[in-house]
């Protein structure tokens, strides 16, 4: 059974500082996403990493894979207030049924001024 | 162009009645998926269609739940004598091919059950 584990689960940070959240996952895969959900809203999606190594940037947040660690991160650079969200990250098990999403719990991010 | 829509946006029911949610994916998506959220499980995945075909229902919680597609467009996931566990936002969404790299989320119906 495909696993998904994010860290860390809370996350406070200041304005202007760098975190990293870290998305590990129990069997291979060939797909990862990255999504934001605010409050009370649906899912928005960031990020879809392709293959061991991509690396896509949007603004300040930066999505890496590794297939071969089974490791994704996302990356936020001189946070501000408005990245403050839950963050999810989410894998398609590459096995037959690949077209289901399996969620890791969530980081919620607050980025304080 | 109009995203995925799902109606009502919010419900709630009394223990034991039977609640119908409703997703209007994508124009032209073949791809339906419905998940549920809730502060215990988080996401967790339930079904998915395939045109008007569901192959796998494995991941609906028990047999009061059930799902249909007709038209390879609307989609109806009904809950028959609804529980409190039930209670969760119910999310759905659509991707152009089943094997497409992007899923749609609509904004989810909010069921609560008293």
């Amino acid at each position: 059974e495909l696993k998904v584990e994010q860290n860390p689960l809370f996350l406070s940070m200041q304005e202007g500082k760098n975190y990293t959240i870290y998305c590990n996952y129990s069997t291979t895969s060939d797909r990862l996403y990255w999504y934001r959900q605010d409050p009370g809203k649906s899912l928005e999606s960031l990020f879809v990493l392709l293959s061991n190594g991509a690396v896509k940037q949007e603004g300040r947040l930066m999505a890496s894979l590794d297939t071969k660690a089974r490791l994704s991160t996302l990356h936020i650079t001189a946070a501000v207030h408005d990245l403050s969200a839950t963050y999810f990250c989410a894998v398609v098990n590459s096995g037959g049924s690949n077209y289901k999403l399996t969620f890791g719990k969530g980081t919620l991010l607050t980025v304080n001024p | 162009g109009a995203g995925v829509s799902q109606s009502p946006s919010n419900k709630v029911t009394e223990k034991g009645k039977d609640v119908e949610l409703r997703c209007d994916p994508i124009s032209g998506h073949t791809a339906l998926y419905w998940y549920r959220q809730s502060l215990g499980q988080g996401l967790e995945f339930l079904i998915y269609f395939q045109g008007n075909s569901a192959p796998d229902k494995s991941g609906l919680p028990s047999d009061r739940f059930s799902a249909e597609r007709t038209g390879g467009s609307v989609s109806t996931l009904t809950i028959q004598r609804t529980q409190q566990e039930d209670s969760a936002v119910y999310l759905c969404a659509s991707s152009l091919l089943l094997d497409s790299y992007e899923q749609y989320f609509g904004p989810g119906t909010r069921l609560t059950v008293t």
